[in-house]
């Protein structure tokens, strides 16, 4: 199975500050990593696909990149609706697997 | 506008079963992969099984012999079939549609509660 390490688990930040949370996979998953957002008592909502495409609706100000094993997402200028747990997951190959989450809180 | 929307879930026994349904609109189910995915309380997002669109499925180890999903297509209706449930299941599970390489959309999700 593909594990997925994401860092860090916690992130304290203000409202405007840049924040990138990074997602390590075990072994390679061709790009086909996800990032979602989640806020408390509300389903996933997808971010970006294929590690570094947006989704259509999100904020610019939400990118992703990387390849091959390591992964991150970038908020360029946090806002406070950001203010949220993400994951990141890999669909590469079955089971299909989680990170275990980056909670970013007001500082 | 793609809808899913899931029901069925409640108090259950260990050892009981329960079915979840997700019934969607907007969308034709038949030509469709979708997942289940679970959530414990306070915890992360776990995988929970995929059926693709010509009926092939996929499990987690954690439910592989348990748990069954599955499609009535004439209805639009995904369901997830939950037998010999243990304590470790109480969640949330949510339904989502496979659109490429991402799960886009995503159900409200149902609570699932397995307790004497």
């Amino acid at each position: 199975d593909v594990q997925l390490t994401q860092s860090p688990t916690f992130l304290s930040a203000s409202v405007g500050d840049r924040v990138t949370i990074t997602c390590r996979a075990s072994q390679g998953i061709n790009n086909y990593l996800a990032w979602y957002q989640q806020k408390p008592g509300k389903a996933p909502k997808l971010l970006i696909h294929a590690a570094s495409t947006l989704q259509s609706g999100v904020p610019s100000r939400f990118s992703g990149s990387g390849s091959g094993t390591e992964f991150t997402l970038t908020i360029s200028s946090l806002q406070p609706e950001d203010f949220a747990t993400y994951y990141c997951q890999q669909l590469n190959s079955s089971p299909l697997t989680f990170g275990g989450g980056t909670k970013v809180e007001i500082e | 506008e793609v809808q899913l929307v899931e029901s069925g879930g409640g108090l259950v026994q260990p050892g009981g079963s329960l079915r979840l349904s997700c019934v969607v609109s907007g969308l034709t189910l038949s030509t469709s992969w979708m997942h289940w995915v679970r959530q414990a309380p306070g915890k992360g997002l776990v995988w929970v099984s995929r059926i693709t669109s010509d009926g092939k499925t996929v499990y987690a180890d954690s439910v592989k012999g348990r748990f069954t999903i599955s499609r009535d297509n004439a209805k639009n209706t995904l369901f997830l079939q939950m037998d010999s449930l243990r304590d470790e299941d109480t969640a949330v599970y949510y339904c989502a549609r496979d659109g490429s390489w991402r799960l886009d959309p995503w159900g409200q999700g149902t609570l699932v509660t397995v307790s004497s």
